[in-house]
């Protein structure tokens, strides 16, 4: 079956780094995507991986190995405003998205 | 960057009334629109797959005649719940996918509707 997991709920402490590992298992794979969703709103874009290796974006990079399937999300210099769940997603051989259950990441001062 | 937008924001209606949820890619054309519903505290979990001009896909446990969909053009696809009861209340999102993508299949989602049934 298709499955991603991620774990429930992490703390971390504002200016500090955290990571976000994700594990993946479909079927065929088209890239893997990284969402951040605030309580109450939709979802915003914050990576695509689709080769082996780490994209760095800002303060925020992801990794991919295909052959783990296995991701992670690496968050810098953490802002209060980065409290918020973070959703990974794998994209499967028909391009439909298999969604984690998210990451809820609570920033302390 | 890609717009979609969703109206209703919020909508609150009473037992048994239908409610119809617009989705709508403001500046791009979306061959593709995927509707979403999030429960408090979980994941989106996508109800159906709608290509324009044809029919939509559901997911497994999706009922299609309570919840219909329809994407009668290249920028608008509605969902309407119909017969509203009180456990379908929840967080609707849509989600389109553009003719060309700047990335290999991303979606980009609309704001969501916040449906209440009383």
């Amino acid at each position: 079956g298709q499955n991603i997991d991620q774990p429930t709920e992490m703390t971390a402490t504002e200016g500090a780094i955290v990571q976000i590992n994700c594990t993946y298992q479909t079927s065929g794979f088209n890239g893997l995507f990284w969402y951040q969703q605030h309580a109450g709103e939709a979802p915003t874009f914050l990576s695509y991986n689709v080769l082996d290796g780490l994209e760095e974006k800002g303060r925020f990079s992801s990794f991919l190995s295909r052959s783990k399937g296995y991701s992670y999300l690496l968050l810098k210099e953490l802002q209060m405003k980065d409290s918020a769940s973070y959703l990974c997603a794998a994209m499967d051989s028909n391009y439909q998205l298999i969604w984690g259950a998210g990451t809820k990441l609570i920033i302390k001062p | 960057g890609a717009v979609v937008s969703q109206h209703p924001s919020r909508v609150i209606c009473k037992s048994g009334t239908s409610v119809k949820i617009e989705c709508r890619s403001l500046d791009f054309q979306a061959t593709t629109m995927f509707w979403y519903r999030q429960f408090p505290k979980q994941s989106l979990m996508l109800m159906a797959t709608s290509n324009e001009g044809s029919k939509a896909t559901y997911e497994q446990g999706v009922e299609k005649d309570k919840f219909l969909i329809n994407h009668a053009s290249l920028t608008l696809s509605t969902l309407t719940v119909t017969s509203a009861h009180p456990e379908d209340s929840s967080f609707y999102i849509c989600s389109a996918r553009g003719l060309e993508p700047s990335l290999e299949g991303e979606q980009f989602f609309g704001p969501g509707t916040r449906l209440t049934v009383l």
